[in-house]
């Protein structure tokens, strides 16, 4: 049940665009967006709760499919800070329980 | 505002011991989850709390067992530790009763606790 990120790791230059999606078998009701740094607790990004919906956070924006259950993060004109693993989650069928995906491995380079 | 804090930061234990972790949620919210993190994977659920008890339940054994209390605080208890206990204890905090649902509004997460089972 634990939804498929790809790709598993990216290097980029400061400023170089990225996209990471996330995939899964099952029914996806919402979506959450995630940032973690290493050795640090996973940070918010955004939520898309409904199919269809697009959300942007400065340079960072996401998608949600709900028909195709993926959705896609999008990063823009990149900067050393984006540098991080990237977690997609979202509720199981039954939406008491919570699923992050495989995660995304970002690093940005001068 | 205080967000979620977690204690103790760091433990280390030895096979057979139990261990209890503490959470208190960032103001404003309600319920608790904990989340197992080994090292270089992603978060792992093992149960939600509110409304002073246990909601829903990820795959793991009875072993870990936990509780809210009144003022929505919680603990995760680990009996019979193994090795492969080993692992960042993470609890995240939401705020259920405002939204009406459990994952309609984000996870605030603690900085965890760093468990070591030798």
């Amino acid at each position: 049940q634990q939804p498929v990120q790809s790709p598993q790791a990216v290097i980029l230059r400061e400023g170089e665009d990225a996209v990471i999606n996330c995939s899964s078998s099952k029914a996806l009701y919402s979506v959450h967006w995630y940032r973690q740094k290493h050795g640090e607790a996973p940070v918010f990004l955004m939520i898309l709760l409904k199919g269809g919906e697009q959300k942007g956070h400065e340079k960072i924006s996401a998608s949600f499919n709900e028909k195709k259950q993926q959705s896609s993060l999008y990063l823009t004109a990149s900067q050393l800070s984006y540098s991080g693993t990237y977690f997609c989650g979202t509720p199981s069928g039954t939406r008491n329980q919570f699923y992050f995906g495989t995660g995304t491995s970002l690093t940005v380079i001068p | 505002d205080a967000g979620v804090t977690q204690s103790p930061t760091h433990l280390i234990k030895t096979r057979g011991q139990q261990v209890t972790l503490r959470c208190s949620p960032k103001s404003g919210h309600d319920t608790v989850s904990w989340y197992q993190q080994a090292l270089g994977q992603g978060p792992q659920f093992i149960f939600q709390y509110y409304e002073e008890e246990e909601r829903q339940r990820g795959n793991f054994p009875d072993r870990f067992s936990g509780h809210q209390f009144p003022n929505y605080s919680s603990e995760l208890n680990v009996n019979a530790l193994l090795l492969g206990d080993s692992a960042l204890y993470l609890c995240a905090s939401s705020p259920r009763r405002l939204t009406g649902a459990t994952y309609n509004s984000p996870l605030h997460f603690g900085n965890g606790t760093r468990l070591t089972v030798t």
